[in-house]
C-alpha cells in the first residue's frame, strides 16, 4: 500500500471556485503533516502545516482526521495563481521519509481557468 | 503507474568516498529528471534538472564537478556525489517527469538518505 497517497487528478476548476483536496496516509504513528505547492519545474514550497484541531490561513482551510488517516485541502476563492501542484507530505518519524522523515505524496494538479 | 524508484534507500559513508546515487522511473520513460536536497529543518532544493542524453542543468551554488549527474537511458539518471564530506550528509530525492501530459507532472521517488563520517 502506498505510504501517502493523492487524487492525481488535474482537477479543472473556474476561478472563484471552492475546490478540495484529500490525502490519506498509511502510517498511523505519522507525526506531523503538512501541504506544499509545488509550481511547474520548481522545488515544492510548504504552503501550510496541518494540525489536529484544523487550521485556516486565508482562503485556505487544512483538515486532519487521524482516525481515518486522512488530510484535506480546501482552497475558498479559487484565484488563476492558485495553478499548481498540491503535495500531501507526511512526517512518518524514525520509520522512513527523509531527513526530517518527510514523505510526499505524487501531488494533485490543480488548474484555475478564467 | 508512474512509479519512481531510488537506490539505495540509505547509506552510509566515509569522508573521501564517492557515492552513486540512482533514479528510475519504473514504467514510463522520462526524458527529464530532478535531483533535489534536503538538509533537516529545510525544504527540498532543487539542485539539478536532468536530461536524457544531454548534459544536467545545475542550479547555482551546486558545484558540477562535485555532483555528477548522468542520465543515459530514458528510464534512468544517476547523481554521483564525488569525495563527500559530513556536510554533503543530506536527504537526495529524485523526480521524473511524465511525458505526454497537458501539464508537467513531476513524480517523487522515496529519497536516499545519504550519511558521510
Amino acid at each position: 500500500r502506498k505510504e501517502v497517497e493523492q487524487d492525481p487528478g488535474p482537477f479543472n476548476v473556474p476561478e472563484g471556485a471552492t475546490v478540495a483536496f484529500n490525502c490519506t496516509y498509511s502510517n498511523s504513528a505519522s507525526q506531523s503533516f503538512f501541504w506544499y505547492r509545488q509550481d511547474c519545474r520548481k522545488e515544492p514550497k510548504l504552503l501550510m502545516s496541518v494540525y489536529s484541531s484544523g487550521n485556516e490561513d486565508g482562503r485556505f482551510t487544512a483538515q486532519l482526521n487521524r482516525a481515518s488517516q486522512y488530510i484535506s485541502l480546501l482552497i475558498r476563492d479559487s484565484k488563476l495563481s492558485d495553478s499548481a501542484t498540491y503535495l500531501c507530505v507526511v512526517n512518518m518519524g524514525d520509520s522512513g521519509g527523509g531527513a526530517d522523515g518527510l514523505t510526499f505524496g505524487k501531488g494533485t494538479h490543480l488548474i484555475i481557468q478564467p | 503507474g508512474a512509479v519512481v524508484s531510488q537506490h539505495p534507500s540509505r547509506v552510509i559513508c566515509k569522508s573521501g568516498t564517492s557515492v552513486k546515487i540512482e533514479c528510475r522511473s519504473l514504467d514510463f520513460q522520462a526524458t527529464t529528471m530532478f535531483w533535489y536536497r534536503q538538509f533537516p529543518k529545510q525544504s527540498l532544493m532543487l539542485m539539478a534538472t536532468s536530461n536524457e542524453g544531454s548534459k544536467a542543468t545545475y542550479e547555482q551554488g551546486v558545484e558540477k564537478d562535485k555532483f555528477l549527474i548522468n542520465h543515459a537511458s530514458l528510464t534512468l539518471s544517476t547523481l554521483t556525489v564525488t569525495s563527500a564530506h559530513p556536510e554533503d550528509s543530506s536527504f537526495y530525492i529524485c523526480s521524473a517527469e511524465l511525458p505526454g501530459q497537458a501539464t508537467d507532472t513531476q513524480y517523487f521517488g522515496p529519497g536516499t538518505r545519504l550519511t558521510v563520517l
